[in-house]
């Protein structure tokens, strides 16, 4: 079974320019996950996606920040104009459909894009 | 809003020696409690998780974490390192009945041999 692919693995742009991040969640798995890692820091949850509703989207920086994931498969993650505080590793993450009594328990990552923005 | 707190960023052990990192989570309510692992050139993975019952859980590869409701916390334990534990390990915290997960900042484990 294929894991959770995200792309591209490092991307390197300058400040004011547009980058496309997409993640392919594991075949089946209804919930996916953008989380965001700065250097040295934690692990932040960015927003999460039920097919292809947006759940929960609080953690998104800004509105330079633009989540999609269309007909409930893949999700693409644009960030437009991009800012040297953008840089970070962008992890996507998917997990299976929720019990009736709540969360499943495990989250399937990616092994994330990496974008470093000048 | 929950939150987990690492209080170890880099540690440095030889082979053999017994490990605890450190986690504390800020939440009132019921959890569910994890550990991640990344291991070098690798996607981070579960290592273990609490969701109820005996506070003592065991996960892969000889690790163990040990809730303490009343301290906060979910110490992972390994009695003896091996050099392939070398990784950055990850305490994550999920407030029961919501799906969002929130990690801390993540310790680095170098393991020399």
């Amino acid at each position: 079974e294929a894991g959770v692919t995200q792309f591209p693995s490092h991307s390197v742009i300058e400040k004011g320019q547009t980058v496309t991040l997409r993640c392919d969640p594991i075949s089946g798995h209804d919930n996916l996950y953008w989380y965001r890692r700065v250097m040295g820091k934690e692990i932040k949850f960015l927003l999460h996606f039920v097919k292809e509703s947006k759940q929960d989207e609080s953690g998104m920086p800004n509105n330079r920040f633009l989540a999609e994931r269309t007909g409930g498969t893949y999700s693409t993650l644009k960030v437009q104009p991009a800012e040297l505080e953008d840089s970070g590793v962008y992890f996507c993450a998917s997990s299976q459909k929720e019990r009736l009594a709540g969360f499943t328990g495990e989250l399937f990552f990616g092994e994330g894009s990496r974008l470093t923005v000048l | 809003a929950q939150s987990v707190s690492q209080h170890n960023h880099h540690v440095i052990l030889s082979e053999a020696a017994s490990l605890e990192l450190g986690c504390n989570y800020s939440y009132g309510g019921t959890v569910n409690l994890f550990w991640y692992v990344q291991y070098p050139g690798q996607h981070l993975q579960l290592l273990l998780k609490y969701f109820s019952g005996d506070p003592l859980v065991k996960g892969i590869k000889g690790f163990e974490a040990e809730f303490i409701k009343s301290k906060f916390s979910f110490n992972l334990r390994k009695p003896s390192v091996q050099w392939s534990d070398t990784a950055e390990y990850f305490c994550a915290v999920n407030s029961g009945g919501y799906q969002k997960v929130t990690f801390g900042t993540g310790t680095k484990l170098q393991v020399i041999p």
